[in-house]
């Protein structure tokens, strides 16, 4: 079982969809969480940390449930422009080591 | 803030011969840089954490002999790809961090290292 799981999609929605992204982890050392966004050929770019409490930038909003270890991305009016890879990223307590998912993929249609 | 540079962005090398990828944060002090690699439609694999002033810590399976990692300053790491052969062509990525004690870690643009 990988560490870090995703759905790779990909996910096909056209303009102004709301799209959400699961993420499951198994390492229960697991301290913090983030999201990435990776466009082809480019280096992956944070897109926002995921916060116990759950946190909104935007259109973009993060979840976190420690108890079922997984966390969410939702993404809401989707634009053209968030056609990417998003990457689910686990730092492990006690080092400053990152575990990527293996990304799920959008793409926006026109 | 936060920038990280990568040199060079894309590189081709014959079968044999040595790369040196260099990793550069811009605007701050890196205490710790990452090397990751990236096959095609694949995720990114932690190569080595590297810490400045000391040994770097390789992943199981990463050869360290093949893959010689320096961090001489708090700035710059560098990647040496040793002996590349064709299956070394991939697309490698450092990141910095940590940057004022938050766990968050800054991707450079990463180099596409082509070995024919």
């Amino acid at each position: 079982r990988k560490e870090v799981e995703q759905d790779p999609g990909p996910f096909n929605v056209p303009e102004g969809a709301t799209v959400a992204f699961n993420c499951t982890y198994s390492n229960s050392a697991s301290q913090s969480f983030f999201w990435y966004r990776q466009d082809c050929r480019k280096e992956p770019k944070l897109l926002m940390s995921v916060y116990s409490s759950g946190n909104e930038d935007g259109r973009f909003t993060a979840q976190l449930n420690r108890a079922s270890q997984y966390i969410s991305l939702l993404i809401r009016d989707s634009k053209l422009s968030d056609s990417a890879t998003y990457l689910c990223v686990v730092n492990i307590k006690g080092t400053y080591k990152y575990i990527f998912g293996t990304g799920t993929r959008l793409k926006v249609l026109a | 803030g936060a920038v990280v540079s990568q040199h060079p962005s894309r590189v081709i090398c014959k079968s044999g011969t040595s790369v040196k990828i260099e990793c550069r944060s811009l605007d701050f002090q890196a205490t710790t840089m990452f090397w990751y690699r990236q096959f095609p439609k694949q995720s990114l694999m932690l190569m080595a954490t590297s810490n400045e002033g000391s040994k770097a810590t390789y992943e199981q399976g990463v050869e360290k002999d093949k893959f010689l990692i320096n961090h001489a300053s708090l700035t710059l790491s560098t990647l040496t790809v040793t002996s590349a052969h064709p299956e070394d062509s991939s697309f490698y990525i450092c990141s910095a961090g940590p940057r004022e004690g938050l766990y968050e870690q800054y991707f450079g643009p990463g180099t596409r290292l082509t070995v024919t």
